[in-house]
């Protein structure tokens, strides 16, 4: 069993709609969480940063954090087809190990006009 | 005016060659990364390195070996490369606990 868990999809919706990514982890010291968007054959690019557990807003892009339930989640509202990409959730546990990311396997996120 | 660059973007290789990766970043980011992208996309960290402690991932064959020069650049050496290795490395930066800064990756093909 992988740390991060993320459903690959693909996950079709169209133009508007609200869609929502999620992650579930195993390691209970991770207390960074990101979510990065890579478009093909790109790098990734961070979105989302949280501490700890709680929510974050930035536009249309809301990222949750549950510890207790060890589950994260991304929302994205009205949704738009440059929105089209694969989206990875990653955490560290901030320690001394570098600041290492454990990532999931992305979720390929389809948006159509 | 690229925050972290990689080169080459493409690279072609035949088993058993010897090939390096070369990566620099202008953010003045303390701890630099070496990630692999497979083909399910999955990101696994292969190093990090900042200028006082080299950590490896132990499931890395120490065929690969990052090489850094300087605070700007990591590079990523690869010796007797095997069909296994092709996939995208991509080089990211950061600044203490803060997010990354990724590169555009590298796509290694070994035939």
């Amino acid at each position: 069993q992988k740390e991060v868990e993320q459903d690959p999809g693909p996950l079709s919706v169209p133009e508007g709609a609200i869609v929502s990514l999620n992650c579930t982890y195993s390691n209970s010291a991770f207390q960074y969480f990101m979510w990065y968007r890579q478009y093909s054959r790109k790098g990734p690019e961070l979105l989302m940063y949280t501490y700890s557990s709680g929510n974050k807003e930035d536009g249309r892009f809301t990222a949750q954090v549950d510890k207790s339930s060890k589950y994260i989640s991304l929302f994205i509202r009205d949704s738009q087809p440059s929105d089209s990409a694969t989206y990875l959730c990653a955490m560290s546990s901030g320690g001394n190990a570098g600041n290492m990311l454990t990532f999931g396997g992305g979720t390929r996120l389809m948006v159509k006009p | 005016d690229t925050a972290v660059s990689q080169t080459p973007k493409y690279l072609v290789t035949q088993m058993g060659n010897d090939k390096s990766i070369k990566c620099e970043q202008n953010l003045g980011h303390d701890t630099m990364y070496w990630y692999k992208q497979d083909s399910k996309k999955f990101l696994k960290i292969m190093f990090s390195y900042n200028n006082k402690e080299l950590i490896i991932n132990e499931t890395v064959p120490n065929r690969f070996s990052p090489k850094s020069p300087d605070k700007a650049h990591l590079n990523l050496h690869i010796n007797s490369l095997e069909l296994g290795d092709s996939a995208v490395y991509f080089c990211a930066s950061s600044r203490s606990r803060h997010g990354y800064t990724f590169g555009s990756g590298t796509r290694l093909t070994v035939v």
